[in-house]
């Protein structure tokens, strides 16, 4: 079974300035899908950003960006600019590319604070 | 129009009762999901409809039991609720079940169950 690390339960930033949370999985696939969520005091799970593993490029989404490490098992989430509205959870996440309807292997999640 | 739209937001309920939690989306995807988000905020995966047929039951008691309708409804139904069904239930969909855009996930905004 495929199993999601986030090793920082929170995580500080001061705003306008640069953060880094950190996630690794486990999976014997050499195919599959990764995500970041993020989950605000609304509650509203909102996907951020996507990563296919058969692509070696890093997907970007604004200030968005991702370090994805596929030998090393890691997908980190960059923000850049932190901004007050980024204050929220962050979710890692994984599912199969098999064809069947796998729902999602959620990390712990990152509590990101940001300091105005 | 919200995509993923769930009913009710909240629900408070005695121990022993039956309720269900209703989930429609509109954007004309094949899949849906049922998560559990516990007090520590972990979610977990219970349910996955496609095309009218149940594709995973993750270990989740008999208790629970999903009802889809038709494409754009995925519903979930309790039995004699306990304490530690108290939770956030999330809805979601996907378009298909292969692909990267395909499997992307949206959610609900969740509904908050309180058992007493």
């Amino acid at each position: 079974a495929q199993t999601v690390t986030q090793s920082q339960p929170e995580m500080s930033v001061q705003e306008a300035e640069t953060v880094t949370l950190s996630c690794t999985y486990d999976t014997s696939e050499s195919d599959y899908y990764l995500f970041w969520y993020k989950q605000p005091p609304s509650r509203q799970m909102i996907l951020v950003i996507r990563q296919e593993a058969y692509k070696q490029q890093n997907a970007t989404e604004n200030r968005f960006s991702v370090n994805f490490q596929k030998a090393a098992k890691s997908f980190s989430l960059k923000i850049s600019d932190s901004q007050l509205g980024d204050a929220a959870m962050y979710f890692c996440a994984y599912r199969s590319s098999g064809g069947g309807a796998d729902g999602l292997t959620f990390g712990k999640g990152t509590h990101l604070i940001i300091q105005p | 129009d919200t995509a993923v739209s769930q009913t009710p937001k909240y629900l408070v309920t005695q121990m022993g009762n039956d309720k269900s939690i209703k989930c429609e989306q509109n954007l004309g995807h094949d899949t849906m999901y049922w998560y559990k988000q516990d007090s520590k905020k972990f979610l977990k995966i219970m349910f996955s409809y496609n095309n009218k047929e149940l594709i995973i039951n993750e270990t989740v008691p008999n208790r629970f039991s999903p009802k889809s309708p038709d494409k754009a409804h995925l519903n979930l139904h309790i039995n004699s609720l306990e304490l530690g069904d108290s939770a956030v239930y999330f809805c979601a969909s996907s378009r298909g079940t292969s692909g990267g855009n395909r499997v992307t996930q949206y959610f609900g905004p969740g509904t908050r169950l309180l058992v007493l």
